[in-house]
C-alpha cells in the first residue's frame, strides 16, 4: 500500500514569513495527526483529526497554527506568521482502529532564520 | 497522563555487539507500542509493533519484548552493523494518542 505523503521536504523561512504543510493519509485511514519534533526531542502531538473533526489541538498554539482537513481526506497545517522556535520537523501519521499501529510519513523539515 | 521514558539516551558500541534498548511507561492501560527508527532529519520507520496481549514481536535481527504489567519494553537489536546507527523511539498508544519517549541514539563504530 503507498504510505502517508508529506510535501515539501524541506522549507526555509524567515521569521514572521507563513509556511503550509501538507499531508496524503494512507487511504482508508480516519485518523490524522500532525506532531512537531523539535532537535533531540520525542515528537509532540499537534493536533488530531477524526476523519474531517478536530479530536485534540489542546497542543496546538492557535494564535500561529491552524490546520484542516478537508473531505476527511487530505491534511494542510499553517504556521503565520512563523518564529525561531518553530524549527522543527513536522510529522504527519495516519492510523485506523485502535490495535492497528501508526505509519508516519517522512516529515517536513522546517527552519527559521 | 503517559509518560515514556528511554534509557539510555545514547549508546556507542562496536560492530558485531548486540544492542538493548530499553522503555518504561507510566500507564499499563494501553492498545500496543510500536518502536519506530528514525535517521537524522527524516521521518519515523515503524520497527515492530506489539499488541498489549503479546509479549514479544521479532522481525530479522530485532525483537521486542513487553511487560505490560510493569510498563517496560526492550528492543534487542543482535549482531549490530554500522547501518544501524539512528535514533530509536518507542511509543505506547492509549485510548486516542500516540505518546513518545524522547529516543535512543546508537551508533555503531565500524
Amino acid at each position: 500500500e503507498a504510505g502517508v505523503a508529506q510535501s515539501p521536504r524541506y522549507k526555509i523561512i524567515e521569521k514572521r514569513q507563513s509556511v503550509a504543510f501538507w499531508c496524503n493519509p494512507i487511504s482508508g485511514h480516519a485518523t490524522l495527526y500532525w506532531y512537531q519534533q523539535i532537535l533531540g526531542q520525542g515528537p509532540k502531538l499537534l493536533i488530531q483529526f477524526q476523519n474531517n473533526g478536530v479530536v485534540d489541538d489542546s497542543q496546538l498554539p492557535k494564535d500561529r497554527f491552524s490546520a484542516e482537513r478537508l473531505k476527511g481526506v487530505d491534511s494542510t497545517l499553517k504556521i503565520q506568521p512563523a518564529k525561531l522556535e518553530d524549527s522543527a520537523v513536522y510529522l504527519c501519521a495516519s492510523t485506523t482502529s485502535g490495535s492497528y499501529g501508526y505509519t508516519f510519513g517522512s516529515g517536513t523539515r522546517l527552519t527559521v532564520v | 497522563k503517559q509518560e515514556v521514558t528511554q534509557i539510555p539516551a545514547a549508546l556507542s558500541v562496536p560492530e558485531g555487539e548486540n544492542l538493548v534498548l530499553n522503555c518504561s511507561f507510566t500507564d499499563s492501560a494501553i492498545y500496543n507500542l510500536q518502536w519506530f527508527r528514525q535517521d537524522p532529519g527524516k521521518g519515523l520507520t515503524s520497527l515492530l509493533l506489539i499488541q498489549s496481549s503479546q509479549r514479544e514481536q521479532t522481525s530479522g535481527r530485532l525483537n521486542a519484548s513487553l511487560d505490560k504489567s510493569s510498563g517496560r519494553s526492550t528492543l534487542y537489536i543482535a549482531a549490530s552493523q554500522p547501518g544501524d546507527s539512528a535514533t530509536y523511539l518507542c511509543a505506547v498508544r492509549d485510548d486516542y494518542k500516540l505518546s513518545f519517549g524522547a529516543g535512543t541514539t546508537v551508533t555503531v563504530r565500524a
